[in-house]
């Protein structure tokens, strides 16, 4: 098992711009995420998803899409790249269904960089 | 709403030294779900421990042992003997179950630790 993999492992954007960040996973879970890391703050949650063709928003889902069309793909899309979205990105899965609450397996991130 | 305080931003000990790593929650939800996890200088996350609101009891493990305390609504993290392999970034989260909010996991802003050789 390849766990939970993210692509591209670093992006430079400028502002404007958009692009998605990849995430897949190969265990069957239902439950995945994305949160971003910023100095100081932690990881705060932006979108997350129960199951395919479920979603919902986070704790910090202004300027961000997701969608999740397949168990294993769950694609982070910045519509319109903004500087306060320098960030590293983490998608992350879980086991069981419904909710964060068993062991999360997190991607190795993204770092973001908006110029 | 559900959060999570971690007040050390940041820790520097002394390798051998002992160090806890305070965790305190807010929750009005009766069942709720309490991790730790670990960043080290790599960056990627690492889960060390899981615990429900039902179960009290205290863990160790190796080096590692959690105190879980409703009374005072903490989530401590006691290393032992710290290493210098220890260096790393502690994030301790919550999960409520049934409000809602169940769905999120919510983190703390992480406590860095340096353990000096």
């Amino acid at each position: 098992n390849a766990g939970v993999t993210q692509t591209p492992k670093f992006q430079v954007l400028k502002t404007g711009q958009s692009m998605t960040l990849q995430c897949a996973q190969d265990m069957n879970h239902e439950y995945m995420s994305w949160y971003r890391q910023d100095p100081g703050m932690g990881l705060r949650l932006i979108h997350y998803s129960v199951g395919a063709g479920i979603t919902d928003q986070g704790e910090v889902p202004n300027g961000y899409n997701v969608s999740r069309s397949t168990t294993e793909d769950f694609p982070l899309r910045l519509l319109s790249a903004a500087p306060s979205q320098t960030s590293v990105y983490f998608c992350a899965s879980t086991p069981g269904a419904g909710g964060p609450w068993n062991e999360q397996f997190f991607g190795p991130g993204t770092r973001l960089t908006v110029l | 709403a559900q959060k999570v305080t971690q007040a050390q931003t940041e820790i520097s000990v002394v390798e051998k030294e002992d160090v806890t790593l305070d965790c305190v929650y807010e929750t009005r939800d009766t069942t709720y779900y309490l991790f730790w996890y670990k960043q080290p200088p790599s960056g990627e996350l690492v889960f060390l421990i899981r615990r429900n609101s039902f179960d009290e009891q205290n863990e160790i493990s190796g080096r590692y042992s959690w105190n879980f305390q409703k009374s005072t609504s903490s989530f401590n993290f006691t290393i032992t003997a710290s290493q210098v392999v220890d260096s790393a970034v502690y994030f301790c989260a919550l999960s409520e179950a049934t409000s809602g909010s169940a769905r999120q996991l919510t983190f703390g802003s992480g406590t860095q630790l340096t353990v000096l050789p």
